[in-house]
């Protein structure tokens, strides 16, 4: 089975610019969540979908969005992008939520602010 | 204070050595995840608990649910074993239902040959 797969792998924008990062999971897997990972403040989470809904979503601002489609792949969309929005950003899928799954992590994009 | 708190945060080893990465939680959880990250980015999923103990190869993963704390430990070290281990909880709301993943602030391992 391909693993989770994320495109691009990296990205440079620059302050004040949109850009849409995409998640396919594993195939038969039904969850995606979102994370962001920076030196100062660690993996952090975004968001988690569910069979396209929203189930959870972390304390960012609303300049975060994302979005789950019937194909379980999902996007997230960062607008008007700050230099702190500067992270690996990594999606995850799994085989639902409850009960708690293993989780399996793509490999990141790296999204470079200037 | 965190949520999920890990010990130590930085950790050199000799080949050989018997490791022990701690993590302690402050809410009620579904699981506990422990995840293993390599430079370069990629986290790979070690262990997923719920209770007790369980055991892959050379790493052990333990959970004390009423103590709100878990070990995960690696026997025989190989440099190999070099990266960031994470522990991160999945908690419950008051509810029952599943809230999100909460993450530690990881513990770098190094372990020299």
């Amino acid at each position: 089975k391909a693993g989770v797969t994320q495109t691009p792998r990296y990205l440079i924008k620059t302050r004040g610019q949109q850009v849409t990062l995409s998640c396919s999971p594993i195939s038969g897997h039904r969850s995606v969540s979102w994370y962001q990972q920076t030196p100062g403040q660690g993996l952090q989470f975004l968001f988690e979908y569910f069979s396209e809904t929203q189930r959870n979503k972390g304390n960012f601002p609303g300049r975060f969005s994302g979005r789950q489609f019937s194909n379980s792949r999902s996007e997230m969309n960062v607008s008007t992008l700050e230099l702190g929005d500067s992270a690996l950003y990594l999606c995850a899928s799994s085989l639902g939520v409850t009960p708690p799954r293993e989780q399996y992590f793509g490999p990141g994009t790296r999204l470079t602010v200037t | 204070k965190n949520e999920v708190e890990q010990s130590p945060q930085n950790l050199t080893a000799q080949e050989g050595e018997f490791i022990t990465i701690n993590c302690s939680y402050s809410v009620g959880i579904s699981a506990l995840h422990w995840l293993q990250q390599h430079p370069g980015g990629g986290i790979v999923s070690l262990f997923m608990l719920s209770s007790g103990k369980k055991k892959h190869g050379r790493l052990i993963a333990t959970i004390n649910i009423q103590e709100k704390h878990s070990s995960l430990h690696i026997t025989a070290s190989h440099p190999r074993d070099s990266a960031v281990y994470i522990c991160a909880v999945r908690w419950l709301r008051d509810g029952g239902s599943q809230g999100n993943l909460i993450f530690g602030k990881g513990t770098k391992l190094s372990v020299k040959p």
